[in-house]
C-alpha cells in the first residue's frame, strides 16, 4: 500500500531564502509525481509533475526532482516570497491504484 | 483557474441529513475524481467515475455515493451524515481514466455537520 510522507510538517523562514521541501513514498511503482499548492479553504493548485522517467521538472522559481529509486522528491523554491505562503501537498499517482495518494503536507510561512 | 467549478463553496448540514454537492469537469475532460479532505490532513480519494461509470473506490463506506453525467459532470451524495464527514471535498477532472498525467482540481465545498 503506497503511502506518502512529508517533512517537515511547517516551516517558516524569512523572505530570500531558498528552501527545500522533502516527499518520500514507499512504493516505487509509480505513473507520476505531482506537486500542489493549497491556500487556506481553497482547492488545489498543480505546480510541477514529474513522470516516472524523468528526474526533475522547473517553473520559474521551482523545480521538483525526484529518484523513484530512493522513494523521494523535493520541492526546491528560489529566493522565497511572501507570497509562497501556502501548504504545499505531494501526490503520487501509483500503478497498483491509478489514484492519486497524497501526503498531509509542509505549511510554508514566508515572512518580509 | 482550472476550469473545474464545484457548488455549492460552503456548506451546513445536521447530523443525519443527507448532502448533495456537485462538480463541473474542464471542458473535454471525461473523468472525474472526488477527493475528502479533514482539517491537517491530505486529500483522502473516495471514488472516481470515468464516462458515466464508477471506475474505483477508496475507503469509505456505501453511503458516500456519486453519479456522472453524459455531459461528465458529477455529484457526491453522502446519506446519514455524521460529524467527522465535516471536511474539504474536492472535485478533480481529467482526460482519461487510468495514468492520466495531471489532475486539475475544483475549490472545493467546505461541508460542516453539526
Amino acid at each position: 500500500k503506497q503511502e506518502v510522507t512529508q517533512i517537515p510538517a511547517a516551516l517558516s523562514v524569512p523572505e530570500g531564502e531558498n528552501l527545500v521541501l522533502n516527499c518520500s513514498f514507499t512504493d516505487s511503482a509509480i505513473y507520476n509525481l505531482q506537486w500542489f499548492r493549497q491556500d487556506p479553504g481553497k482547492g488545489l493548485t498543480s505546480l510541477l509533475l514529474i513522470q516516472s522517467s524523468q528526474r526533475e521538472q522547473t517553473s520559474g522559481r521551482l523545480n521538483a526532482s525526484l529518484d523513484k529509486s530512493s522513494g523521494r522528491s523535493t520541492l526546491y523554491i528560489a529566493a522565497s516570497q511572501p507570497g509562497d505562503s501556502a501548504t504545499y501537498l505531494c501526490a503520487a499517482l501509483s500503478y497498483n491504484t491509478d489514484k492519486l495518494i497524497f501526503g498531509t503536507g509542509t505549511r510554508l510561512q514566508v515572512f518580509p | 483557474e482550472t476550469g473545474v467549478t464545484q457548488s455549492p463553496t460552503h456548506l451546513i448540514k445536521t447530523r443525519g441529513q443527507q448532502v448533495t454537492l456537485r462538480c463541473s469537469s474542464q471542458s473535454g475532460h471525461n473523468t472525474v475524481s472526488w477527493y475528502q479532505q479533514a482539517l491537517g490532513q491530505g486529500p483522502q480519494f473516495i471514488f472516481q467515475y470515468y464516462r458515466e461509470e464508477e471506475n474505483g473506490r477508496g475507503n469509505f463506506p456505501p453511503r458516500f455515493s456519486g453519479l456522472q453525467f453524459p455531459n461528465y459532470s458529477s455529484e457526491l451524495n453522502v446519506n446519514a451524515l455524521e460529524l467527522d464527514d465535516s471536511a474539504l471535498y474536492l472535485c478533480a477532472s481529467s482526460l482519461g481514466a487510468g495514468p492520466e498525467p495531471e489532475a486539475f482540481f475544483g475549490q472545493g465545498t467546505r461541508l460542516t455537520v453539526v
